[in-house]
């Protein structure tokens, strides 16, 4: 096992509701990722957390937010649901170091209704 | 913007036989490429990656190569068995993707199916 945990595992949701999804990263790893993964598809990068800092964030509106933590632990924070938000979402822990190898977490399904 | 194709989307094979996963990248900067499996229902699980100062790199029974001046990566599997079966993931990370480190873009993956 990698060390990174994520939940709820499972979760429902209707549209414009709000969600937050939690991640805690493996030991030793201050830097945190989050990807959103459409069933068939690769993930896709949301952003990234580096000493509780935002620090890169893909094409993802603002509705997507996030936090981190002193203990490197991170929150995603989706307000405003689309159907489309349904998705399989990964949380990954790394080091910090550049290319350095990234570890996911077993994600959290969100289904909006 | 920043783009991972991959191919094919399918692949069936007899157990004992070769698998050929490969995926092309635009941003010519990128300079590390991972390739993850993930099994129904799990995490993806990094199961080689390579450098952009590296051309190829094998552990056992998977290899992986890479052409940086056509921008082409390639996994290779060798004498496949049925625990192989899963979707497989390319990535690259390029250099500038809103100043985050080990940010990954990812290919479509691909169904391997092994055949017993």
């Amino acid at each position: 096992e990698t060390g990174v945990t994520q939940s709820p595992t499972h979760l429902i949701k209707t549209r414009g509701q709000q969600v937050t999804l939690r991640c805690s990263s493996q030991s030793g790893h201050n830097t945190v990722s989050w990807y959103q993964q459409a069933l068939g598809q690769g993930p896709q990068f949301i952003f990234q957390y580096y000493r509780e800092e935002e620090n890169g964030r893909g094409n993802f509106p603002p509705r997507f937010s996030g936090l981190q933590f002193p203990n490197y632990s991170s929150e995603l924070n989706v307000n405003a649901l689309e159907l489309d938000d349904s998705a399989l979402y990964l949380c990954a822990s790394s080091d910090g170091t550049i290319d350095e190898k990234l570890f996911f977490g077993s994600g959290t399904q969100l289904s909006v209704l | 913007g920043e783009n991972v194709e991959q191919h094919p989307s399918t692949l069936s094979v007899q157990e004992g036989d070769s698998a050929v996963i490969k995926c092309t990248y635009s941003d010519s900067a990128s300079n590390y490429f991972p390739w993850y499996k993930q099994e129904l229902g799990k995490r993806p699980q990094l199961i080689i990656d390579i450098r952009s100062n590296v051309g190829e790199k094998k552990d056992q029974r998977i290899a992986v190569t890479l052409n940086k001046t056509a921008k082409h990566f390639s996994l290779h599997i060798t004498e496949t068995q049925p625990e192989d079966s899963a979707v497989y993931f390319c990535a690259a990370s390029p250099m500038n993707y809103g100043g985050a480190t080990n940010k990954l873009i990812f290919g479509t993956g691909t169904l391997l199916a092994v055949q017993p």
